[in-house]
């Protein structure tokens, strides 16, 4: 099935460092959600956007919802080793949410 | 949020059998969701299931390899029929709650 292409695939960083990955599709979406995964657990949702060029912000995570609505993005600020894991976008297209292909992070002490 | 668990969490089972995966919410739901995870890959929907009616399978899925049933709008279960090594994931439940989806803990399957 279709997926989202994320970027970077993988990333290594030291701990305090900020950190931005993006996902992008060729079509257009009406919501956009960040997810995290821990090994062996599900997805948990971060951040959720509904309106095109909205800026949402959590703790020390921040998404935008692209203004062409085919792409969206996510920010770490001082990133600390429990943000160690997979971020996932989903765009949601009618009752449906496509996954990306995934960002997994991990982070140098 | 919904809280939604997963039975079994795990399970190593022999070419050929069967599994059925349990998925309960701790509030009702119209619609809920059945995901599979392949080894390091991303989430790909397998079916959506609302109560009362068949599921719905994406492309690639059918209802005699993952027959589902969704008997009220709290519980739902997703059987793996004949299994193969190559069904080695983890599979998923979801539901949607205010265009916002959550999911369960997931349940690791491993085929030998």
């Amino acid at each position: 099935g279709q997926q989202l292409n994320q970027s970077p695939q993988s990333m290594f960083i030291q701990e305090g460092e900020d950190v931005s990955m993006n996902c992008t599709s060729s079509s257009i979406f009406n919501t956009w959600l960040w997810y995290k995964q821990d090994p062996g657990e599900g997805p948990v949702l971060l951040i959720a956007l509904y309106k095109a060029g909205e800026l949402t912000s959590n703790g020390r995570l921040t998404a935008q919802f692209g203004i062409t609505r085919k792409d969206s993005f996510l920010n770490i600020s001082a990133s600390i080793p429990s943000d160690v894991g997979i971020y996932f976008c989903a765009g949601r297209r009618g009752y449906k949410y496509i996954f990306g292909t995934g960002t997994r992070l991990k982070v140098l002490a | 949020s919904a809280v939604i668990s997963q039975k079994p969490s795990r399970d190593i089972c022999q070419r050929g059998t069967s599994l059925t995966i349990q998925c309960q919410v701790d509030s009702q739901v119209t619609m809920m969701f059945w995901y599979r995870q392949q080894p390091g890959q991303s989430l790909t929907l397998i079916a959506t299931a609302n109560q009362g009616s068949e599921a719905t399978y994406e492309s690639g899925f059918v209802i005699d390899k993952f027959p589902i049933s969704r008997p009220n709008l709290t519980f739902s279960t997703l059987t793996v029929s004949n299994m193969s090594p190559e069904d080695s994931s983890i599979y998923l439940c979801s539901v949607e709650q205010g265009n916002e989806q959550f999911f369960g803990p997931g349940t690791r399957l491993t085929v030998l």
